[in-house]
C-alpha cells in the first residue's frame, strides 16, 4: 500500500517563528488533506489540497502531485498551534491513509 | 460550516462488554468511514461504508466489529466483546457529494473508549 512518510517528527519553536512541515508519499494520489490535531484529541481539517497551492491566515500548503510531496507552511506560530499535524492521502479505494504526524510545540 | 457531530464523547467499559458508538454523518454526504487511534499513534482506517454496505475494511476490523446505518442520519460502529487493546480515540468521517472523493473528508471530534 501507499507509504507516507512526514518529517520533522518534533518541532520546537519559539512563538513568532515560522516552520515548514514536509509529507512525502509514495503513489499518485486523488486527495490529500492536512489536520491539525489538538490537545483535546480532535482532527481539525485544515486543507484539502490534491495539488496546488492554498492559504489560509497564517497557514498555507502546496502540494506538487508529480514529485510526490506536500509542504503545510505555518508563519508567525502561536502556542495555539501547538499539536500534532497529519498529513493523510487517498489514493481512489474510498480510505484516507495518514502519516505519521509531525508534534509541534510553540512556546511562549 | 457542516459538522459529523459524534457520541459520546467518552466511555468507559468493562472488558467483555459490548459497546455502540454513534455519528451523525453530514447530511448530503455519501461515504461514510469509522478510524481509530490509539494514543500515541497514527490515525488508522478501519472501514468505510457506502450505499448501504460495507466498501472496503482493514485486517483491523474483525469480526468483533460491526456498523449500521440504522435510518437516514445515524452511523454506528458496533464492538462485539472489548477487549483491552480496543481502548483508542474512534473517529467517524463523511465524504463526497458525489462520484469520486472531490471534497474532502470530514471528521467528527471523536469518541474516546476506555476498556477496563
Amino acid at each position: 500500500g501507499i507509504q507516507v512518510e512526514q518529517s520533522p517528527p518534533d518541532l520546537i519553536l519559539q512563538e513568532g517563528a515560522n516552520s515548514t512541515l514536509r509529507c512525502n508519499f509514495s503513489d499518485s494520489v486523488n486527495n490529500l488533506q492536512w489536520f491539525h490535531q489538538n490537545p483535546w484529541g480532535q482532527l481539525i481539517n485544515l486543507f484539502y489540497i490534491p495539488s496546488g497551492t492554498k492559504q489560509n491566515g497564517r497557514l498555507s500548503a502546496t502540494t506538487v502531485a508529480t514529485e510526490r510531496y506536500s509542504l503545510l507552511y505555518i508563519s508567525s506560530s502561536q502556542t495555539t498551534d501547538s499539536g500534532v499535524y497529519f498529513c493523510a492521502v487517498d489514493t481512489g479505494f474510498q480510505k484516507l491513509v495518514f502519516g505519521t504526524g509531525t508534534r509541534l510545540l510553540v512556546s511562549p | 460550516e457542516p459538522e459529523v457531530t459524534q457520541t459520546p464523547s467518552h466511555q468507559v467499559t468493562q472488558m467483555g462488554q459490548e459497546v455502540i458508538l454513534r455519528c451523525v454523518p453530514i447530511s448530503n454526504h455519501l461515504y461514510f468511514y469509522w478510524y481509530r487511534q490509539i494514543l500515541g499513534q497514527k490515525v488508522e482506517f478501519l472501514v468505510s461504508f457506502y450505499n448501504n454496505e460495507i466498501s472496503e475494511k482493514s485486517e483491523i476490523f474483525d469480526d468483533q466489529f460491526s456498523v449500521e446505518r440504522p435510518d437516514g442520519s445515524n452511523f454506528t460502529l458496533k464492538i462485539r466483546s472489548t477487549k483491552l487493546e480496543d481502548s483508542a480515540m474512534y473517529f467517524c468521517a463523511s465524504s463526497g457529494t458525489g462520484v469520486g472523493l472531490n471534497y474532502g473528508y470530514t471528521f467528527g471530534s471523536g469518541t474516546r473508549l476506555t476498556v477496563v
